[in-house]
């Protein structure tokens, strides 16, 4: 079965720039989005189609994707923006990555 | 903008059938415009994609419950449901109804938009 590769958790200062990765085979020729999921709150979509944002999400959150790995980009991270984050792609079924807890401090 | 609103029983017996309805309000569910999609995620876990809906009765389901779900419409009522039966313990999760935007002519994934609207989630527990 697909999957998708997430580190566990990354850290952060709050101000500097945090980036999430998400690996997976042949992941250069599908499509990635990823969402945010606070605790106790549904997950939001932050971006999708590897770069594009949503109207509402700010700025500071970016995706890009390289070869088989893509990544979610957070510049000027902000204390509210700790949460954990997912990457989603499609391979026969809808597949998550297994998620990162991004930790602002 | 699409919201969506899940319901249903919090317990749920091992052996028996989970049911769980989300409500669509700000468009129709007739609408070929979205994949109406089931997503859970047991505790303290990550996301477990479940299937979606779409026109109204096509249907896509995980391999690794298809033969345990049902995902189905009521046009009446504008909403759209999950059946799972046989549960166990490992099914307790909390369930998310959420939406993504269909891309109608050659498109590279069903999720070439996102899963761009979630409900709230609802909390089931099977219990022995």
């Amino acid at each position: 079965s697909y999957e998708l590769n997430q580190p566990p958790s990354v850290s952060v200062s709050p101000g500097q720039t945090a980036s999430i990765t998400c690996s997976g085979d042949r992941l250069g020729n599908k499509y990635a989005s990823w969402y945010q999921q606070k605790p106790g709150q549904s997950p939001v979509l932050v971006t999708y189609q590897d770069t594009k944002r949503p109207s509402g999400i700010p700025e500071r959150f970016s995706g890009s994707k390289s070869g088989s790995t893509a990544t979610l980009t957070i510049s000027g991270t902000q204390v509210m923006d700790e949460a954990d984050y997912y990457c989603l792609a499609w391979d026969t079924i809808a597949v998550f990555g297994g998620g990162t807890k991004l930790t602002v401090l | 903008q699409v919201q969506l609103q899940e319901s249903g029983p919090g317990l749920v017996k091992a052996s028996q059938t989970l049911s769980l309805t989300c409500t669509v309000s700000g468009d129709s569910i007739r609408s070929e415009t979205y994949y109406w999609t089931w997503i859970r995620q047991h505790p303290g876990m990550g996301l477990e994609w479940i299937g979606y809906i779409y026109n109204s009765g096509s249907t896509y389901y995980n391999p690794s419950l298809k033969s345990r779900i049902t995902i189905s419409v009521d046009t009446s009522k504008n909403q759209f449901s999950l059946k799972l039966n046989s549960v166990t313990a490992a099914d307790t999760a909390v369930y998310y109804c959420a939406s993504a935007r269909r891309c109608i002519t050659a498109c590279p994934s069903p999720l070439f938009y996102g899963l761009d609207v979630w409900g709230q989630g609802t909390t089931v527990t099977v219990s022995s």
